[in-house]
Parts: C-alpha cells; sequence; structure tokens
C-alpha cells in the first residue's frame, strides 16, 4: 500500500501572510507528482506536474519544489489572499504504475 | 465548453436500486478514471480505461461495473445500491503516461450520490 501523506492538515493564515505545506511520498520507483487546488463546490484543478528530482515550478505567488530522493514536495504560497482557500492536493504516480495516488489534503483557509 | 462532463450532478435514490452515472471528455484524452471521495474526503480511485481497455481495477464490489463505449465516454454502473455507496463520484480524464510525461487528470464536477 503506498502512503502518500500531506501535513498539516489544515490551516488558517491572516491575508498577507506566506504560508507552505508538505507532501511526503515513497522515494522509490518514482515517476511523477502532481499539485492540485480544489476549491469548495469544484473539482480539483491541476497546478503543478513535476517529474524531475530538483524540479521548482512557479504559477503567480504560487511554487512548488520536488526531492524524489527523500520523497517530500513543497508547496509555498506567497503573500496568501482570501481567493487562495481551497484544498491543495498532491497526487503520487509510481513507475510502472498508471495510478494517481492523492494525499489527504491540506485545507487552507486565508481570513481576509 | 465543458471538458469533462458527468451527469448527474445529483442523484439521490434508495437501497437495492441500479444506477448509472455518465462521463464524456472531450480533450482528446486516452485515458479515464474513476474516483471515489469517501467520508474522510479523500480522493480513492476506482476503476481506469486506457482507449477503452481497463488497466485499473481496484478492490471495488463488482455491484460496481465500469464501461466504456469509446475512449471519449467511461459510464459507471451500480448495482443494488447500498447506503454505504453514498459519496461523491468523480470521473477524470488524462493523456496515456506514457505518451506524455505526468499529465495530469482533468476531473468532472462530480456526482453526489445519496442511497437512502
Amino acid at each position: 500500500i503506498l502512503n502518500v501523506e500531506q501535513s498539516p492538515q489544515s490551516l488558517h493564515v491572516q491575508e498577507g501572510d506566506s504560508t507552505n505545506f508538505t507532501c511526503s511520498f515513497p522515494s522509490s520507483n518514482f515517476y511523477a507528482l502532481h499539485w492540485y487546488r480544489w476549491e469548495t463546490a469544484k473539482s480539483p484543478e491541476a497546478l503543478f506536474v513535476m517529474t524531475l528530482n530538483g524540479d521548482e515550478k512557479k504559477k503567480g505567488r504560487i511554487s512548488a519544489t520536488l526531492n524524489t530522493k527523500e520523497g517530500y514536495s513543497y508547496l509555498y504560497i506567497k503573500g496568501s489572499q482570501p481567493e487562495d482557500s481551497a484544498t491543495y492536493l498532491c497526487a503520487f504516480i509510481g513507475s510502472g504504475t498508471y495510478k494517481y495516488i492523492f494525499g489527504t489534503g491540506t485545507r487552507l483557509k486565508v481570513l481576509a | 465548453d465543458t471538458a469533462v462532463s458527468q451527469t448527474p450532478k445529483y442523484l439521490v435514490t434508495q437501497m437495492g436500486n441500479d444506477k448509472s452515472i455518465k462521463c464524456e471528455q472531450n480533450l482528446g484524452h486516452d485515458t479515464m478514471y474513476w474516483y471515489k471521495q469517501d467520508s474522510k474526503k479523500f480522493l480513492k480511485i476506482m476503476f481506469s480505461y486506457n482507449n477503452k481497455e481497463l488497466i485499473i481495477n481496484e478492490t471495488v464490489p463488482n455491484r460496481f461495473s465500469p464501461k466504456s463505449p469509446d475512449k471519449a465516454h467511461l459510464n459507471l454502473h451500480i448495482n443494488s445500491l447500498e447506503l454505504g455507496d453514498s459519496a461523491v463520484y468523480f470521473c477524470a480524464s488524462s493523456h496515456t503516461l506514457d505518451a506524455v510525461w505526468g499529465s495530469p487528470l482533468h476531473f468532472g464536477n462530480g456526482t453526489r450520490l445519496t442511497v437512502t
């Protein structure tokens, strides 16, 4: 059984704060790691596709890093805004499989 | 234009009934999936089809039967519905992973199934 874990489970931050959360995944048989943003009453939308150790991706105020050797990825949000409030999911894909294994998600609430 | 559309959005039915959820994608993807969002809000893979061929079949009761008439459609039929089947079911699609490295999933808006 593959474990993909995210921490923290939830957090509240003030508008303007920067924050980050973690996705931990098996360090062997890595193929790809995704980050998704999931707003309430909507469906998950892909933020980043990360495939190489040391990858850093950025989209506006959101960025992500990847360490496949130790099995973790960080998602950073700089200067959080209320519209960043959502659940952030990571999904691990193992080499030779076709399964996207989702983490438990981090529920972010940005307070105005 | 909705990329991945699933119907119905809400489905309320009684125990023992048989129901279907339909999913269609217009993205030209080769692979389609069904995920179940459980009571703890986890997304769990149920099935995956690649070019109409079943490639993933997790430990799902055989009351659940996926059907893919073509690569743009993946429907989910559920027989003899039980209370525990109540959940939100998400359809998703992607390019074949071997063809597009780490192709992201595109999700439908979900079907909330309530079994009474």
